[in-house]
């Protein structure tokens, strides 16, 4: 089983520009679709991205996703950051037989 | 509109047993494969189980397997978790989360969790 690692906790002014990484701990960050959800505080998760890079309706086009597989991880990206952004972000993966998150990323907007 | 409803939650002791369903709505649930997601209070997400649309195939994550059996019914649009033995750190919100997923050429593909019930919490204390 692999690991997804992404750092505790990010902060950021209104207006600014924010990556959060995904690092996977084995096997290639490009075998496997990486998903990033986005968990307000008393909510369930909703998908901001997923297949590394694609929005669902309704999500801005001010979050996009990548992935590096130099650094064999993933980017989530949220430009023009608002308030409403801060929230929790997870990013997501899995092989054949299981489905791996990662820790989670506290994203702070003041 | 698609819809997940979890149920089923609530207070065991250590060593019991409980068992969560989710009644799914606005989608043909035989499609879908599904999840079960749990949350401990303050703590990330973690994965627990994943069904095929069949019920052909079935994971567990390591920290339930032995423990934890999932199934589905497809006639009554439900997905269930019966859940054994339960520990103290098997406290947290469970939620049941839609799966979808395709194969091409290259193999198996999963779009991860589009949709999420609204969860049921699990408290296991004496």
């Amino acid at each position: 089983n692999f690991m997804l690692t992404q750092p505790h906790s990010v902060s950021e002014s209104p207006g600014k520009t924010v990556t959060i990484s995904c690092t996977r701990s084995s096997g290639s960050i490009a075998s496997n679709y990486v998903q990033w959800y986005q968990q307000r505080p008393g909510s369930s998760p909703t998908t901001v991205i997923y297949e590394d890079n694609q929005r669902p309706s309704g999500v801005p086009d001010r979050f996009s996703g990548s992935i590096d597989s130099s650094s064999n991880s993933a980017s989530l990206t949220i430009s023009g950051l608002k308030t409403e952004d801060e929230a929790d972000y997870y990013c997501q993966s899995y092989d054949p037989s299981n489905r791996v998150f990662g820790g989670g990323t506290k994203l702070t907007v003041l | 509109e698609v819809q997940l409803v979890e149920s089923g939650g609530g207070l065991v002791q250590p060593g019991g047993s409980l068992r969560l369903s989710c009644a799914a709505s606005g989608f043909i649930f035989s499609s879908y494969s599904m999840n079960w997601v749990r949350q401990a209070p303050g703590k990330g997400l973690e994965w627990v189980s994943y069904i095929s649309s069949t019920s052909s195939t079935i994971y567990y994550a390591d920290s339930v397997k032995g423990r934890f059996t999932i199934s589905r019914d497809n006639a009554k649009n439900s997905l269930y978790l019966q859940m054994n033995s339960l520990r103290a750190e098997d406290t947290a919100v469970y939620y049941c989360a839609r799966e979808p997923n395709y194969y091409d050429i290259s193999g198996y593909h999963s779009l991860g969790f589009d949709c999420w019930g609204q969860g049921t919490l699990v408290t296991v204390s004496s």
